[in-house]
């Protein structure tokens, strides 16, 4: 139930293409959905989070979107860089907020 | 955004001693604070959540004598790792969440990495 699932496990991109993240989660209490960016020996930063009342968020080449009804959300890294290179990790968490779950991360590499 | 910082970033210790990381909300009142553990290569395990004041609530399966968690003040939380081991070797971060904040929105320190010899 408290489950998040995310795929793929890494991904390589070339520089200017799009790369895309899946998650799919279970539990139905879950209302607040963050996506963190983790660089190696960094602690994870906040990158773009989506409540379930929207589809769709964007903030500049990076959009979440929201499916509720299937359960599933996904990162879309347009225009993707060599920066962009990280590990990411999609999240969950419920109302009142006690604590948030981690999906299993991907590492994008991004090849100029 | 918030700033939450950790210290040490890095420490190595002999088996057998004890090792207390320190996380602070620098611009902000934390009333809860959370304590994760990484291994290379994996996703972040809650291991205990911190609030101001009161006892920790540990995660099953982290032992709370092995794991001290002291949150005395609204900026302050410390994850004590008492006769470490070699097994005990991790990236240990925290996070807190500010009074008011958004639901779910959580800021992180940069890590601690503990090295069990």
């Amino acid at each position: 139930q408290q489950q998040v699932k995310q795929s793929p496990q890494s991904l390589i991109v070339q520089k200017g293409g799009i790369s895309i993240i899946n998650c799919a989660y279970e539990n139905t209490a879950f209302d607040y959905f963050p996506w963190y960016q983790q660089f190696p020996g960094k602690g994870p930063a906040l990158l773009i989070a989506i409540r379930p009342d929207v589809s769709e968020k964007k903030e500049g080449r990076f959009t979440i979107s929201f499916n509720k009804s299937a359960k599933q959300f996904s990162l879309h890294i347009m225009d993707s860089q060599p920066g962009d290179s990280a590990t990411y990790f999609c999240a969950a968490s419920s109302g009142g907020y006690q604590k948030v779950t981690f999906g299993t991360g991907t590492k994008l590499q991004v090849i100029p | 955004g918030a700033v939450v910082s950790q210290h040490p970033s890095w420490v190595i210790c002999k088996s057998g001693t004890s090792v207390k990381i320190e996380c602070r909300s620098l611009d902000f009142q934390a009333t809860t604070m959370f304590w994760y553990r990484q291994f290379p290569k994996q996703s972040l395990m809650l291991m205990a959540t911190s609030n101001e004041g009161s006892k920790a609530t540990y995660e099953q399966g982290v032992e709370k004598d092995k794991f001290l968690i002291n949150h005395a003040s609204l900026t302050l939380s410390t994850l004590t790792v008492t006769s470490a081991h070699p097994e005990d070797s991790s990236f240990y971060i925290c996070s807190a969440r500010g009074q008011g904040t958004t639901s779910g929105e959580l800021f992180f320190g940069e890590g601690s990495r503990l090295t069990v010899l």
